[in-house]
C-alpha cells in the first residue's frame, strides 16, 4: 500500500523490556520523523532523520533509539520501558529539506505496565 | 469560549459560522508555518502553509494569517462544518543544523455544534 505505515497500532508491555515500534513509507521521502503526543503537551520531537544512515536528536530523545538503514524505514526502540514512556507515537516523512508538509502516519499507542 | 490549562484550549462554534484559531509561535527566524488538522484516533493532516515573506495565503474555506511583528499566526475556517471538528496544530520551521526542523504547538480542540 502507498502512504506511511506504523506497526503495530497497539502495544501494551512492561516496565524494563525493549519494544520496537515500525514506521515504512513508499515515497522515498529523505526526511523521517518521530513524535510522541501526551495531553497538554502535543507533539514533542524524539528524533529525526535526513536520509539513509544519519539520525539526529530532537526535543525529547532521552531513552529512545532509532535507526534508518534504508531510506523506507526507520523503527524507534525503547530500549528498557518505562511507565512515563506511555504514549502515541507518530512516525512522519517529508520531502526535502525545505519545511514543507509533513505526512504523518496512523499512530502506535504504547502503554508501559 | 476557550479554556487554558492541562486541557486543549476549546473554541466551540456554530456551524456554518467562521471559525478562527490563533497560535503564538516563539522563534523569530522560523520561515515556515504549517496548520495541521488531526481528528480523533488519526495522524495530524495538512491544511495549509505559509512562509515567511507573506502575511496571508488563502486555501479552500480556509485562510492564514502571520504576523511576524508579534509572532503570532491564524487559521480562519469559513462556514465551519462538523466534519471540521478536530484539534488543530500549528508548527513552525527553523533552520537547525542544515534541516528545517518543526515545532508543535499545544493544539486547539475546535467544537462545531450543528
Amino acid at each position: 500500500d502507498a502512504g506511511i505505515t506504523q506497526s503495530p497500532r497497539y502495544k501494551i508491555t512492561e516496565t524494563g523490556r525493549q519494544v520496537t515500534l515500525m514506521c515504512h513509507q513508499t515515497w522515498s521521502h529523505s526526511y523521517m520523523f518521530w513524535y510522541r503526543q501526551d495531553l497538554g503537551h502535543g507533539l514533542r520531537l524524539i528524533y529525526y532523520s535526513a536520509a539513509a544512515d544519519i539520525t539526529d536528536k530532537g526535543e525529547v530523545p532521552d531513552g529512545y533509539v532509532v535507526s534508518r538503514s534504508k531510506t523506507e524505514n526507520f523503527p524507534l526502540t525503547l530500549e528498557s520501558a518505562t511507565r512515563s514512556q506511555t504514549s502515541v507515537y507518530f512516525c512522519a516523512s517529508r520531502n526535502g529539506q525545505v519545511g514543507n508538509e509533513q505526512f504523518f502516519g496512523p499512530g502506535t499507542r504504547l502503554t508501559v505496565l | 469560549g476557550e479554556s487554558v490549562g492541562l486541557h486543549l484550549p476549546t473554541l466551540s462554534v456554530q456551524e456554518g459560522d467562521n471559525s478562527i484559531i490563533n497560535c503564538a509561535y516563539s522563534n523569530s527566524a522560523s520561515d515556515y508555518f504549517i496548520w495541521y488538522k488531526q481528528e480523533s484516533g488519526k495522524g495530524p493532516q495538512f491544511i495549509i502553509d505559509i512562509r515567511s515573506n507573506m502575511d496571508k495565503r488563502q486555501g479552500q474555506r480556509v485562510t492564514v494569517l502571520l504576523n511576524k511583528t508579534v509572532k503570532h499566526l491564524s487559521l480562519q475556517i469559513a462556514a465551519t462544518q462538523p466534519g471540521d471538528s478536530a484539534v488543530y496544530f500549528c508548527a513552525e520551521n527553523g533552520l537547525s543544523g542544515g534541516s528545517y526542523i518543526p515545532t508543535f504547538g499545544r493544539g486547539t480542540s475546535l467544537i462545531v455544534h450543528p
